[in-house]
C-alpha cells in the first residue's frame, strides 16, 4: 500500500462547477498537509498548507484535513478554465520524514468553458 | 524574493554519461530537497540537505548523489546514466525542512 493514495482522474467539469479532490494516507505521523498545482511542463506550485486537522480557506480554495480518518480534501469553488492542471496532495512530518514530502499521484483536472 | 532556480532547464545525454544539476534555493532557506518526477512513478523523493549535511535519503541507487554548499545552493549528480533516468528533476527549498517546500521549475533530463 502506498503511503498516500490519490485518484488520478482525469476529472472534467464545466466552468463554474465545484470541484472536490481527495487523498487518503496511512502514516499517522503526518502533521503537515499541502496541495500543489502543477501546470504542464512546470514545477509544482503551492496552493494550500494546513497543519494538523481543520479547515483552511483561501479565495475559491478550501482545504480540509481529517486526521482521525486520514483523509484530506481540496475544494475549488466557481472553477475556471485556468484551474485546468494536475493537483497533487503532499504531506510530511518530523523525525525520520523531516525534509521529505510524500506525494499522491496527482489528479488531472480539466475545466471546460 | 526570487524563487527557486534550477539550471539547466533541459538536458540531453546518452547512456553511460554523467550529469550534474544545480539548484539555488530561496534566500534564507537552508533546506533543499530533490525529487524525480516520471509519468509512471509520480514524484519520488531523492534526498534532502540541510546546512551541507544530507539528513534524509530516498530509495534510489548510489548513482544518484548530491551535495550542498555553504550558501545553501545544491547540486545533484547522476553517474552512468540509464534510459530510465529520463525524468523531470525538481528541487524544493524550505526554511528548515519541516515547513512548506517551494519548488523550482525543474530540469528535464532526456537520456538517449
Amino acid at each position: 500500500q502506498k503511503e498516500v493514495e490519490q485518484d488520478p482522474g482525469p476529472l472534467s467539469v464545466p466552468e463554474g462547477a465545484i470541484v472536490s479532490l481527495n487523498c487518503t494516507y496511512s502514516n499517522s505521523a503526518f502533521q503537515y498537509f499541502m496541495w500543489y498545482r502543477q501546470y504542464s511542463r512546470k514545477g509544482p506550485e503551492l496552493l494550500m498548507y494546513t497543519y494538523s486537522s481543520g479547515n483552511k480557506e483561501d479565495g475559491r480554495f478550501t482545504a480540509q484535513v481529517d486526521k482521525s480518518s486520514k483523509y484530506i480534501s481540496l475544494f475549488i469553488r466557481d472553477s475556471q478554465p485556468s484551474d485546468s492542471a494536475t493537483y497533487l496532495c503532499a504531506m510530511s512530518g518530523r523525525g525520520s520524514t523531516l525534509g521529505r514530502l510524500y506525494f499522491g499521484r496527482g489528479t488531472q483536472l480539466t475545466v471546460w468553458p | 524574493k526570487a524563487g527557486v532556480t534550477q539550471t539547466p532547464r533541459y538536458l540531453i545525454k546518452t547512456r553511460g554519461q554523467q550529469v550534474t544539476l544545480s539548484c539555488s534555493p530561496i534566500s534564507g532557506h537552508r533546506s533543499v530537497s530533490w525529487y524525480q518526477q516520471t509519468p509512471g512513478q509520480g514524484l519520488q523523493f531523492l534526498f534532502e540537505y540541510f546546512s551541507e549535511t544530507q539528513r534524509n535519503k530516498g530509495n534510489f541507487p548510489g548513482r544518484f548523489s548530491g551535495r550542498q554548499f555553504s550558501n545553501s545552493r545544491s547540486e545533484m549528480n547522476v553517474s552512468t546514466l540509464e534510459l530510465g533516468d529520463s525524468a523531470l528533476y525538481l528541487c524544493a527549498s524550505s526554511v528548515g525542512g519541516a515547513d512548506t517546500q517551494y519548488f523550482g521549475p525543474g530540469t528535464r533530463l532526456t537520456v538517449l
